[in-house]
């Protein structure tokens, strides 16, 4: 089964300080996606990067950066000079292949439990 | 992406009645899902709704509970029936296209006395 851990339930920052979320997986899988996503207290889920098993090449959009490690099945998101509109619930979240007659190439997640992140000024 | 839109984005519900959450996408997408998040919790899949046959259910969702229309390829609902306090939870859908890239949309915080 499909397993998603994020070890920290909450972190708090102060503002320009750098803070980087931890995410373990499992999976059987060979071929597999993680995710993470950002959800203010508006609710809203938003995505901030898909990748897929097989490039574990790091990823730096502004001031997100990704570490992917296969041999340590890990996907930790790092946030540089964190501001205060980072506070926010990140999630994690891994896909898994769907039954071959199920249609399409689209994959059920699995969510971690998600970390709290504040960040104070 | 897609813009995904849900309707209503909140209600307060009396226990016993049934809520009706519309999900509208903005383009024709393969697969529409259906997530619960309850309170402070992450999110769980309900069910995957399929265009042109019966919804996928998760184990612990069944159909009666939660019955699920797909219509066409843009638009599907989700039904709460039934409903008590433990239904309490922002319900979310999602949609996947080509990238099978899942987005959300604004979800629907429901609320049940």
């Amino acid at each position: 089964a499909q397993k998603v851990t994020q070890a920290q339930t909450e972190i708090s920052v102060v503002e320009k300080e750098d803070v980087t979320l931890d995410c373990v997986y499992e999976t059987r899988d060979t071929t597999y996606y993680l995710f993470w996503y950002k959800q203010p207290p508006s609710g809203e889920l938003v995505f901030l990067i898909r990748r897929n098993s097989f490039d574990e090449q790091n990823e730096i959009s502004g001031r997100y950066s990704w570490n992917f490690q296969k041999s340590t099945s890990s996907f930790n998101f790092t946030i540089t000079a964190s501001q205060v509109v980072d506070s926010a619930v990140y999630f994690c979240a891994l896909s898994e292949s769907k039954a071959p007659n199920s249609g399409g190439s689209n994959y059920k997640l699995t969510f971690g439990k998600g970390t709290l992140l504040t960040v104070n000024p | 992406s897609a813009v995904i839109s849900q309707k209503p984005s909140r209600d307060i519900c009396q226990r016993g009645t049934s809520l009706t959450i519309q999900c509208q996408v903005d383009s024709q997408v393969t697969m529409m899902f259906w997530y619960r998040q309850q309170p402070g919790q992450s999110l769980t899949l309900i069910a995957t709704a399929n265009q042109g046959s019966e919804a996928t259910y998760e184990s612990g969702f069944v159909i009666d509970k939660f019955p699920i229309s797909r219509p066409n390829l843009t638009f599907s609902t989700l039904t709460v029936s039934n409903m008590s306090p433990e239904d309490s939870s922002i319900y979310l859908c999602s949609s996947s296209g080509s990238t099978d890239t899942q987005y959300f949309g604004p979800g629907t915080r429901l609320t049940v006395l």
